[in-house]
């Protein structure tokens, strides 16, 4: 069965850090890209960045770039990502989720179930 | 960044009948390399994460019923859902992954009339 996990989320007070892991099972990991998209509370989707099969292409939502960086170990399985500086305007549940493709520009065909982040002193 | 739109923000449809969303990007999503229209469709029912309905715009994902169906080309797309169930009771999004970043239109809510 095709699953992704992820974790790390916790309630951090504004400008601290955090690392969010996302644990792929299933499939070949290392064919697909891979993404992070969050979700504010009773919001929309935002996608957050994104990550090549071979991390050689990497791609940030401007509202992120500069604090976060995606990156991803193949002979782990795993996606992560590590936030600094964390804003109020970061809190949300945070989705990992597959790529169709091994290309960041592709659709994202399998999703997580999301781990909550709050920043809030 | 290419801006995403969607229409209506929400509408409510008897349960049998047709239900049409419309999402619409600032720039055009078609690549001229692979004449491929880089959209997707996703559906998500509250509590649990985004589904993946359609992608290139009209391809449905493996084990969506053919009652989902996308259209559209360039600039102009069209989920449609021809026959409304209880269970298509959801927030349906559009994104586009032609060029980074890859934004979200903002949701449309679909009922039950």
């Amino acid at each position: 069965e095709v699953q992704l996990v992820e974790s790390g989320g916790a309630l951090v007070p504004p400008g601290r850090s955090l690392r969010l892991s996302c644990a792929a099972s299933g499939f070949t990991f290392d064919e697909y890209a891979m993404h992070w998209v969050r979700q504010a509370p009773g919001k929309g989707l935002e996608w957050v960045s994104g990550i090549s099969w071979n991390s050689g292409t990497i791609g940030y939502a401007d509202s992120v770039k500069g604090r976060f960086t995606i990156s991803r170990d193949n002979a782990k399985n795993s996606l992560y990502l590590e936030m600094n500086s964390l804003r109020a305007e970061d809190t949300a549940l945070y989705y990992c989720a597959k790529a169709g493709c091994s290309s960041i520009s592709c659709y994202k065909n399998i999703w997580g179930q999301g781990t909550m982040v709050t920043v809030s002193s | 960044d290419i801006v995403m739109t969607q229409s209506p923000d929400s509408l409510a449809v008897s349960l049998g009948e047709r239900a049409t969303i419309s999402c619409k990007s600032s720039q055009s999503v078609l690549h001229s390399s692979n004449n491929r229209n880089y959209l997707a469709w996703y559906q998500q029912k509250p509590g649990q994460p985004p589904k993946l309905l359609i992608y290139w715009a009209s391809t449905r994902e493996s084990g969506v019923p053919d009652r989902f169906s996308g259209s559209g080309s360039g600039t102009d797309f069209t989920l449609t859902i021809s026959s409304l169930q209880a269970e298509d009771v959801a927030v349906y999004y559009c994104q586009q992954y032609f060029s980074t970043p890859f934004t979200f239109g903002p949701g449309t809510k679909v009922d039950i009339k």
